[in-house]
Protein backbone atom coordinates (compact mmCIF):
# COMPACT_ATOMS: atom_id res chain seq x y z
CA UNK A 1 0.00 0.00 0.00
CA UNK A 2 0.83 3.36 -0.19
CA UNK A 3 0.48 6.27 2.82
CA UNK A 4 0.57 10.09 1.99
CA UNK A 5 1.81 12.06 4.40
CA UNK A 6 2.92 16.08 5.06
CA UNK A 7 0.15 17.80 3.71
CA UNK A 8 -1.44 21.33 5.12
CA UNK A 9 -2.06 24.58 5.05
CA UNK A 10 0.94 27.18 3.76
CA UNK A 11 1.28 30.73 2.51
CA UNK A 12 1.78 31.20 -1.29
CA UNK A 13 5.29 31.84 -1.75
CA UNK A 14 5.79 28.70 1.21
CA UNK A 15 7.35 25.43 0.93
CA UNK A 16 6.22 21.67 1.76
CA UNK A 17 7.50 18.32 1.46
CA UNK A 18 5.29 15.43 1.39
CA UNK A 19 5.97 11.88 1.79
CA UNK A 20 4.98 8.56 0.71
CA UNK A 21 5.78 5.42 2.66
CA UNK A 22 5.53 1.94 0.54
CA UNK A 23 5.24 -1.49 1.78
CA UNK A 24 3.76 -4.94 0.00
CA UNK A 25 5.76 -5.07 -2.48
CA UNK A 26 9.40 -3.99 -3.62
CA UNK A 27 9.70 -0.65 -4.28
CA UNK A 28 13.15 -0.27 -5.50
CA UNK A 29 11.93 -2.13 -8.70
CA UNK A 30 9.15 0.57 -10.03
CA UNK A 31 8.89 4.18 -11.02
CA UNK A 32 7.09 6.03 -8.99
CA UNK A 33 4.91 9.26 -9.27
CA UNK A 34 2.78 12.01 -7.86
CA UNK A 35 -0.41 12.97 -9.57
CA UNK A 36 -2.95 16.07 -8.29
CA UNK A 37 -6.21 16.90 -7.96
CA UNK A 38 -7.82 20.57 -7.01
CA UNK A 39 -10.93 20.39 -5.54
CA UNK A 40 -13.63 19.59 -7.81
CA UNK A 41 -11.06 19.34 -10.61
CA UNK A 42 -9.93 16.27 -12.43
CA UNK A 43 -6.43 14.50 -12.28
CA UNK A 44 -3.04 16.12 -13.35
CA UNK A 45 -0.12 14.13 -13.49
CA UNK A 46 2.76 15.77 -11.69
CA UNK A 47 6.08 14.13 -11.76
CA UNK A 48 7.79 10.65 -11.75
CA UNK A 49 11.34 9.16 -10.82
CA UNK A 50 12.91 6.30 -12.17
CA UNK A 51 13.79 3.22 -9.58
CA UNK A 52 17.35 4.55 -8.85
CA UNK A 53 16.23 8.40 -9.11
CA UNK A 54 18.54 8.74 -11.89
CA UNK A 55 15.63 9.88 -14.12
CA UNK A 56 13.03 12.46 -13.14
CA UNK A 57 10.20 14.30 -15.08
CA UNK A 58 8.01 17.43 -14.54
CA UNK A 59 4.87 18.60 -15.69
CA UNK A 60 5.46 22.15 -16.94
CA UNK A 61 3.44 23.79 -14.68
CA UNK A 62 6.18 22.60 -12.11
CA UNK A 63 9.22 22.37 -13.46
CA UNK A 64 11.59 24.14 -11.44
CA UNK A 65 9.65 24.73 -8.62
CA UNK A 66 8.96 21.05 -7.30
CA UNK A 67 11.54 18.42 -7.00
CA UNK A 68 10.48 14.36 -6.85
CA UNK A 69 12.89 12.18 -5.15
CA UNK A 70 13.06 8.80 -3.62
CA UNK A 71 14.89 6.97 -1.06
CA UNK A 72 14.64 3.02 -1.90
CA UNK A 73 16.19 2.05 1.59
CA UNK A 74 13.52 3.64 3.33
CA UNK A 75 11.28 2.66 0.96
CA UNK A 76 9.63 6.17 0.50
CA UNK A 77 8.90 8.98 -2.24
CA UNK A 78 9.26 12.19 -1.80
CA UNK A 79 7.69 15.94 -3.30
CA UNK A 80 9.50 18.69 -2.22
CA UNK A 81 6.90 21.50 -3.44
CA UNK A 82 8.85 25.48 -3.26
CA UNK A 83 7.22 28.88 -4.50
CA UNK A 84 3.82 27.51 -3.89
CA UNK A 85 1.07 29.24 -5.33
CA UNK A 86 -2.89 28.80 -5.12
CA UNK A 87 -3.20 26.86 -8.13
CA UNK A 88 -1.22 24.38 -6.12
CA UNK A 89 -3.93 23.96 -3.34
CA UNK A 90 -4.97 20.17 -4.30
CA UNK A 91 -4.84 16.67 -3.11
CA UNK A 92 -1.41 14.96 -3.95
CA UNK A 93 -1.87 11.43 -4.56
CA UNK A 94 1.57 9.21 -4.47
CA UNK A 95 1.25 6.34 -7.44
CA UNK A 96 2.89 3.09 -8.46
CA UNK A 97 3.55 3.08 -11.96
CA UNK A 98 3.10 -0.20 -13.65
CA UNK A 99 5.76 -0.78 -15.67
CA UNK A 100 7.41 2.11 -17.82
CA UNK A 101 8.19 5.58 -17.41
CA UNK A 102 4.71 6.88 -18.41
CA UNK A 103 2.11 3.77 -17.79
CA UNK A 104 -0.67 2.97 -16.22
CA UNK A 105 -1.00 3.74 -12.00
CA UNK A 106 -1.84 0.69 -10.84
CA UNK A 107 -1.86 1.32 -7.12
CA UNK A 108 -2.40 4.87 -5.37
CA UNK A 109 -2.08 6.23 -2.07
CA UNK A 110 -5.30 7.79 -0.35
CA UNK A 111 -3.99 11.37 -0.80
CA UNK A 112 -2.30 14.29 1.28
CA UNK A 113 -4.48 17.62 1.17
CA UNK A 114 -2.52 20.70 0.26
CA UNK A 115 -3.65 24.25 0.64
CA UNK A 116 -1.97 26.95 -0.21
CA UNK A 117 -3.96 29.81 1.16
CA UNK A 118 -2.84 33.60 3.09
CA UNK B 1 1.22 17.66 -25.20
CA UNK B 2 -1.89 15.13 -26.04
CA UNK B 3 -5.71 16.72 -24.82
CA UNK B 4 -7.85 14.10 -24.10
CA UNK B 5 -11.72 15.31 -24.37
CA UNK B 6 -14.40 13.29 -22.48
CA UNK B 7 -17.76 12.92 -23.48
CA UNK B 8 -20.16 13.02 -22.26
CA UNK B 9 -19.34 15.38 -19.23
CA UNK B 10 -22.64 14.00 -17.34
CA UNK B 11 -24.22 10.34 -18.38
CA UNK B 12 -27.58 9.57 -16.64
CA UNK B 13 -28.40 5.99 -16.48
CA UNK B 14 -30.49 3.27 -15.02
CA UNK B 15 -28.70 0.30 -13.05
CA UNK B 16 -28.79 -2.02 -16.01
CA UNK B 17 -28.40 -0.13 -19.08
CA UNK B 18 -25.43 0.22 -20.63
CA UNK B 19 -22.71 2.92 -20.03
CA UNK B 20 -20.68 3.90 -23.46
CA UNK B 21 -17.62 6.87 -22.34
CA UNK B 22 -15.66 8.51 -24.95
CA UNK B 23 -12.29 9.86 -24.82
CA UNK B 24 -10.97 11.59 -28.09
CA UNK B 25 -6.85 12.39 -28.05
CA UNK B 26 -6.03 15.93 -30.10
CA UNK B 27 -2.89 13.61 -31.87
CA UNK B 28 -2.73 9.74 -32.19
CA UNK B 29 -1.40 7.86 -28.93
CA UNK B 30 1.18 5.33 -29.30
CA UNK B 31 0.66 1.72 -28.69
CA UNK B 32 -2.61 2.29 -27.87
CA UNK B 33 -1.30 3.37 -24.38
CA UNK B 34 -4.99 4.68 -22.49
CA UNK B 35 -5.60 4.17 -19.45
CA UNK B 36 -9.12 4.20 -17.51
CA UNK B 37 -9.95 4.57 -14.29
CA UNK B 38 -13.05 5.31 -11.71
CA UNK B 39 -13.09 7.28 -8.67
CA UNK B 40 -15.59 7.88 -6.44
CA UNK B 41 -16.34 10.96 -4.00
CA UNK B 42 -13.48 10.85 -1.45
CA UNK B 43 -11.27 8.17 -3.00
CA UNK B 44 -8.51 7.42 -4.80
CA UNK B 45 -8.86 7.02 -8.89
CA UNK B 46 -8.86 2.50 -9.44
CA UNK B 47 -7.47 1.66 -12.35
CA UNK B 48 -10.02 -0.22 -14.91
CA UNK B 49 -8.26 -0.75 -17.78
CA UNK B 50 -4.25 -0.03 -19.56
CA UNK B 51 -3.62 -1.01 -23.00
CA UNK B 52 -6.74 0.53 -24.37
CA UNK B 53 -8.59 -2.83 -24.09
CA UNK B 54 -6.68 -4.99 -21.08
CA UNK B 55 -8.74 -5.38 -17.45
CA UNK B 56 -6.87 -4.96 -14.47
CA UNK B 57 -6.78 -7.76 -12.38
CA UNK B 58 -10.30 -8.55 -10.60
CA UNK B 59 -12.11 -5.76 -12.54
CA UNK B 60 -15.79 -7.07 -13.46
CA UNK B 61 -15.69 -8.61 -17.15
CA UNK B 62 -19.46 -5.72 -17.56
CA UNK B 63 -16.01 -3.27 -18.30
CA UNK B 64 -14.40 -3.37 -21.48
CA UNK B 65 -12.65 -1.10 -23.43
CA UNK B 66 -11.70 -0.65 -27.21
CA UNK B 67 -10.26 2.21 -29.93
CA UNK B 68 -7.16 3.26 -31.16
CA UNK B 69 -5.55 6.26 -32.80
CA UNK B 70 -7.08 8.96 -31.48
CA UNK B 71 -10.70 7.97 -30.58
CA UNK B 72 -10.73 5.17 -27.75
CA UNK B 73 -13.95 3.94 -25.47
CA UNK B 74 -15.38 2.10 -22.27
CA UNK B 75 -18.06 0.60 -21.81
CA UNK B 76 -20.10 -1.39 -19.06
CA UNK B 77 -22.80 -3.72 -20.05
CA UNK B 78 -24.99 -3.68 -17.36
CA UNK B 79 -24.74 -1.42 -14.75
CA UNK B 80 -24.53 -2.20 -10.93
CA UNK B 81 -25.39 0.30 -8.07
CA UNK B 82 -21.55 0.38 -7.47
CA UNK B 83 -20.52 1.42 -10.91
CA UNK B 84 -22.07 5.48 -10.52
CA UNK B 85 -18.91 7.34 -10.26
CA UNK B 86 -16.36 9.94 -12.06
CA UNK B 87 -14.42 7.76 -14.76
CA UNK B 88 -10.98 9.42 -16.45
CA UNK B 89 -9.05 7.84 -19.59
CA UNK B 90 -5.13 8.77 -19.35
CA UNK B 91 -3.38 8.57 -22.10
CA UNK B 92 0.55 7.71 -21.71
CA UNK B 93 2.06 7.19 -25.05
CA UNK B 94 3.39 10.59 -25.25
CA UNK B 95 4.67 12.09 -21.68
CA UNK B 96 0.67 11.07 -19.98
CA UNK B 97 -1.82 13.52 -19.33
CA UNK B 98 -5.35 12.87 -18.29
CA UNK B 99 -9.09 13.50 -19.43
CA UNK B 100 -11.03 16.19 -17.91
CA UNK B 101 -13.70 13.31 -16.48
CA UNK B 102 -17.27 11.85 -17.14
CA UNK B 103 -19.39 11.61 -14.31
CA UNK B 104 -21.99 8.84 -14.50
CA UNK B 105 -25.26 9.31 -12.36
CA UNK B 106 -28.05 7.40 -11.55
CA UNK B 107 -31.01 8.38 -13.50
Amino acid sequence: QLVESGGGLVQPGGSLRLSCAASGFTFSTYWMGWVRQAPGKGLEWVANIKQDGGEKYYVDSVEGRFTISRDNAKNSLYLQMNSLGVEDTAVYYCARSQLLAYDVFNMWGQGTMVTVSS
Amino acid sequence: EIVLTQSPGTLSLSPGERAIFSCRASQSVRANHIAWYQQKPGQAPRPLMYGASIRVTGIPDRFSGSGSGTDFTLTISRLEPEDFAVYYCQQYGTSTTFGQGTKLEIK
